[in-house]
């Protein structure tokens, strides 16, 4: 069975510094590797996704991962916080048949002005 | 081109009694699943939906069901209410059934049974 582990469920960052969200990942195949953001009561956005063309990923609103298989890790970036950036950020690694999603428990970040 | 839509988006019921999410997927879209968000236990996949057949399944009790119908448009029934089926109840479509493809998500049906 695949999982997904995100360290830090709570992330408070200064506006204008690093973001650094963790993310590690089991999986028996290669995985495919996706970020989401949820802002409060809201569904969950796309930010990224990982499969397999390249093991740093852009994604939307400057965030970047990347994908470190020897770690078992896709790490999320964001080199300068913003006061939007204040959020819940979750993991995912998809299974090897269909759509179903298995997530992290989510990192909720809180951006200081 | 109009996202993912779920209806209603707030839901009060008693327990014991059953209820009925909708979801209409984004145009073009075949693929219809749904997920249970809740502060314990986080984002949980119910089921999936593929061109009417349902091709993958969670962990949950039977009480949890769902179709598709020849719309892509889906819904999820949950009978016998129980007060820890309170939560946000979130369905995502995506275009095909390739593992790689993102979902999209709508924002949610948040039931509260009392």
């Amino acid at each position: 069975a695949q999982s997904v582990t995100q360290l830090g469920s709570h992330v408070s960052v200064s506006e204008g510094a690093l973001v650094l969200l963790r993310c590690n990942y089991s999986s028996s195949v290669p995985p495919y590797l996706f970020w989401y953001v949820q802002y409060p009561n809201q569904g969950l956005q796309l930010l990224l996704k990982y499969t397999s063309a390249a093991t740093l990923v852009k994604g939307i609103n400057g965030f970047e991962a990347e994908f470190k298989k020897s770690e078992t890790s896709f790490h999320l970036t964001k080199p300068s916080a913003h006061m939007s950036d204040a959020a819940e950020y979750f993991c995912a690694v998809s299974e090897p048949a269909g759509n179903k999603l298995t997530f992290g428990g989510g990192t909720r970040v809180l951006v200081k002005p | 081109k109009a996202g993912v839509t779920q209806t209603p988006r707030y839901l009060i019921k008693t327990r014991g009694q059953q209820v009925t999410l909708s979801c209409s997927p984004i145009s073009g879209h075949r693929s219809v699943s749904w997920y249970q968000q809740t502060p314990g236990q986080g984002l949980q996949f119910l089921f999936e939906y593929f061109s009417e057949t349902q091709r993958n399944k969670g962990n949950f009790p039977g009480r949890f069901s769902g179709r598709q119908f020849s719309n892509s448009r889906s819904e999820m029934n949950v009978s016998t209410l129980e007060l820890g089926d309170s939560a946000l109840y979130l369905c995502a479509s995506s275009s095909d059934r390739a593992h790689n493809s993102p979902l999209h998500f709508g924002n949610g049906t948040r039931l509260t049974v009392t």
